[in-house]
Formats: structure tokens, C-alpha cells, sequence
């Protein structure tokens, strides 16, 4: 298996811009996490779906956040409008998720710079 | 809910020496603890995991770490630092309030000097 895949590795918004990250997760695994990691917060849970259908987005920071996963291979964070405080780097994690020793698969991680 | 504390966001060791990276959880629960390490520009990955079938537990790259009931603590460790360790490590503990999901702490990033 190829891992998490995240897409695009990098990117450059202007501020008031749409922004939509990509995560494909490990096939078979049922539990997805978004995480943003800042040097000033550390690592973030924003929000984590299982079996497609989102638990816990508690940490998702405003209304201009938001996530969806249509399928059980395919998610996106969307932030809409973008500004400079959501310059971070955005993590997509999958696992099985069936029980409390599963560990979680990080992808490459998604640099987010909003000028 | 279930927590860890790191303590020390940077620890600074010479090749060859001791590496301790110091985890405190707080659980309510036997806590199901990870360590994760993240080298530059990449994404997280798993050194070790802590299920409760062994108080000492072996990971990769050589690190291990114990985890100690009496003192709330998985502390990382490694006989003798390689360069190629400078990373930055996570401790980590699962949380099952409202579904299962990991909880990281802060970050310890560790330096090793030539």
C-alpha cells in the first residue's frame, strides 16, 4: 500500500481564498483524522471521521473550516475564506480504528501558506 | 479525558550518549500510549506503542521505552544517540471519549552534536 496520500504537498493562497486539501486513506482502514501542526500550537485533532461519517470535529477552529468524506477513500478539508492564521502544515491520519491500541498512519502532510 | 505532558520541548544530546525523552500521561483508564516520531518535512510515524501485555517495550531504530504505573510515565530511551535520531518525537494516548481517537502531546525535539 502506497499510504496516506495527501495532496498537494504544498500550497500558496491569497487571503480570502478557497483552499481545498486532499487525503486518500490507507485502503481498509475505517477512522480519518485531520490534524494541523503550528510551531505556536503543536499538533491539532480538528476533526476525525470513522466509517465515513464525521464523530468528533470539536476541534475544528471556525465556521470557515470544514470537512467531508464522500467515500472510504477520499476526504477534503476545506477552508473558505482562507487568512494568514491558517498558514500551518495539515495532516491527514488513517487506522482501523477498532480499538484503543491502533495506531494512526500519517501522510506526508500538506504545507499551507496564506499570504 | 486522557492526556500526556512532555517535558522538554528540546533536549540536546551528543552522538553516543543516552537519549531520555521524558512522557507523563494522565488517564482515568489504563492508558494505551504511543510514541511518534516526526523527521523534517515529513508526516508522523510510529517508534512504539504501549497495549499492556509488557511494561517494557521495544520499538525501531533501537528505542524502547517502559511505562511506569507508579509514577504516570512512558519515558522514551535510547543506549547511544545516532545523527540520523535528531527528529522531533510525540508522545501520544488514546482517548475513547466520543470514539476513538489519539491525543498527542506537545513535542520534544531532540539535537544530537556531533
Amino acid at each position: 500500500d502506497a499510504g496516506v496520500i495527501q495532496s498537494p504537498r504544498h500550497e500558496v493562497t491569497e487571503m480570502g481564498q478557497e483552499v481545498t486539501l486532499r487525503c486518500k486513506p490507507i485502503s481498509g482502514h475505517n477512522s480519518l483524522f485531520w490534524y494541523r501542526q503550528t510551531m505556536m500550537r503543536g499538533l491539532e485533532l480538528l476533526i476525525y471521521f470513522n466509517n465515513n461519517v464525521p464523530i468528533d470535529d470539536s476541534g475544528m477552529p471556525e465556521d470557515r473550516f470544514s470537512a467531508k468524506m464522500p467515500n472510504a477513500s477520499f476526504s477534503t478539508l476545506k477552508i473558505q475564506p482562507s487568512e494568514p492564521r491558517d498558514s500551518a502544515v495539515y495532516f491527514c491520519a488513517s487506522s482501523l480504528g477498532l480499538t484503543l491500541n491502533t495506531e494512526a498512519f500519517f501522510g506526508q502532510g500538506t504545507r499551507l501558506t496564506v499570504v | 479525558a486522557q492526556s500526556v505532558t512532555q517535558l522538554g520541548s528540546h533536549v540536546s544530546v551528543s552522538e553516543g550518549a543516552l537519549v531520555l525523552l521524558r512522557c507523563n500521561y494522565s488517564s482515568s483508564v489504563p492508558p494505551y500510549l504511543f510514541w511518534y516520531v516526526q523527521y523534517p518535512n515529513q508526516g508522523l510515524q510510529l517508534l512504539l506503542k504501549y497495549t499492556s501485555a509488557a511494561t517494557l517495550v521495544k520499538g525501531i531504530n533501537g528505542f524502547e521505552a517502559e511505562f511506569k504505573k507508579s509514577e504516570t510515565s512512558f519515558h522514551l530511551t535510547k543506549p547511544s544517540a545516532h545523527m540520523s535520531d535528531a527528529a522531533e518525537y510525540f508522545c501520544a494516548v488514546s482517548d475513547q471519549t466520543g470514539g476513538f481517537k489519539t491525543i498527542f502531546g506537545a513535542g520534544t525535539r531532540l539535537f544530537v552534536k556531533a
